[in-house]
């Protein structure tokens, strides 16, 4: 199975201040039609989680534009340019690659 | 686009449950279908697929052989019938749209005690 490694775990952050995620692959995960299938979904407390990043860096619809994903090979980052109280919540990435799809453990973003 | 899942409750070790998903609002039959759990105070699972024409299901090594996915897409539904329950299934279950999950619903909770 593609193991998911994020970092940091738990994310204190100010108000207004960028934070940024990192999510590592234990193997590539370029599909065969040269896609590679890594999104990144938001869970606020309480609510079902809600995927923002498809694709490594296409954003969903309705997805504020200061959440922005980059990365390739194995290597892959999710950035806030600027946390808004409503970015609290546990974020994960996954791979859609491979079977079976495995995700991240998750990282908790908070208020400073 | 709306998903509801149903079927949810309490159930004792060796149980069985079977769990819905209705959806709504896109072309059901033309999406493979998901289910993902969450655990207690823990992070996401991924469950079961299924493709968009009912066959070529797949199975997390955890469930394999005790849950079965199906789909009804003359009634938009998604099913995940579940045998010999153990507490570590106790969950919320989420329905998700495709295999990389770009839609969720609200969960249903899923608790076995002995």
């Amino acid at each position: 199975d593609v193991v998911m490694t994020q970092s940091p775990l738990s994310l204190p952050v100010t108000l207004g201040q960028p934070a940024s995620i990192s999510c590592r692959s234990s193997q590539s995960l370029v599909y065969s039609d040269g896609n590679i299938y890594l999104n990144w979904f938001q869970q606020r407390p309480g609510l079902s989680p809600r995927r923002l990043i498809y694709k490594v860096s296409n954003r969903d619809s309705g997805v504020p534009d200061r959440f922005s994903g980059s990365g390739s090979g194995t290597d892959f980052t999710l950035k806030i340019s600027r946390v808004e109280a409503e970015d609290v919540g546990v974020y994960y990435c996954m791979q859609g690659t491979h079977w079976p799809r495995t995700f991240g453990q998750g990282t908790k973003v908070e208020i400073k | 686009v709306q998903l509801l899942e149903s079927g949810g409750g309490l159930v004792q070790t060796g149980g069985s449950l079977r769990l819905s998903c209705a959806a709504s609002g896109f072309t059901f039959s033309s999406y493979i279908m998901s289910w993902v759990r969450q655990a207690p105070g823990k992070g996401l699972e991924w469950v079961s697929s299924i493709i968009a024409s009912g066959g070529s299901p797949y199975y997390a090594d955890s469930v394999k052989g005790r849950f079965t996915i199906s789909r009804d897409n003359s009634k938009n539904t998604l099913y995940l019938q579940m045998n010999s329950l153990g507490a570590e299934d106790t969950a919320v279950y989420y329905c998700a749209k495709t295999s990389t999950f770009d839609m969720w619903g609200q969960g249903t909770m899923v608790t076995v005690s002995s």
